[in-house]
């Protein structure tokens, strides 16, 4: 089976950064995947990481170690349209994709 | 491009009827998902699908059916609704089945 665990909730402040972590125990590992999801909109891709260690892409950067099952997703110099929330999602052995409940992030002024 | 597009965007539908939930996607990619997403649960997989002709069963399949008779169209089907799949349903696809997925826009179905 597989089990994803991930904050609720975390508020931060408009410039700061959030780190969101996501813990995984899962019977296969084929790379973990963070995704960001407006209210009321559909999940869109953000980063993908596979080997241990860190992924930046612009002002997101996600952290992966597969050993102690931990990865984060770092969010840099928050602005206002950032508040969402963040699925963590690992894809097991057989390609098929498992979603912790996710985090919603509020950034306020 | 459209991507992938969900129809309808929004129903309720009293329990008991057959409704189909479509989906159709325009990148060519061979595999395609179905998930429902309900609060404080995250996305399940219901049924997925790896090249047209061929499905298989995720994590919550039961009371959903599906079919993958070409490329483009996944739809999703619930023989007879029961209010436990009040739930919005997100289409999804993917180039393989090692890469990203894209999501549709989303299926909000409520069952009375």
């Amino acid at each position: 089976g597989q089990n994803i665990d991930q904050p609720t909730e975390m508020t931060a402040t408009e410039g700061a950064i959030v780190q969101i972590n996501c813990t995984y125990q899962t019977s296969g590992f084929n790379g973990l995947f963070w995704y960001q999801q407006h209210a009321g909109e559909a999940p869109t891709f953000l980063s993908y990481n596979v080997l241990d260690g860190l992924e930046e892409k612009g002002r997101f950067s996600s952290f992966l170690s597969r050993s102690k099952g931990y990865s984060y997703l770092l969010l840099k110099e928050l602005q206002m349209k950032d508040s969402a929330s963040y699925l963590c999602a690992v894809r097991d052995d057989d390609y098929k994709l498992s979603f912790g409940a996710g985090t919603t992030v509020t950034v306020r002024a | 491009i459209a991507g992938i597009t969900q129809a309808p965007t929004s129903q309720i539908l009293a329990a008991g009827r057959r409704m189909t939930l479509r989906c159709t996607q325009d990148m060519r990619h061979n595999a395609m998902y179905w998930y429902r997403q309900d609060l404080g649960l995250g996305l399940r997989l219901i049924h997925y699908s790896n090249t047209a002709g061929t499905t298989g069963k995720g994590e919550v399949p039961d009371g959903y059916s599906v079919s993958r008779a070409n490329t483009d169209d996944f739809p999703l089907t619930l023989a007879s609704a029961v209010p436990s799949q009040t739930s919005v349903y997100f289409c999804a696809s993917s180039e393989g089945d090692s890469g990203e997925q894209f999501f549709g826009p989303g299926t909000r179905l409520t069952v009375l």
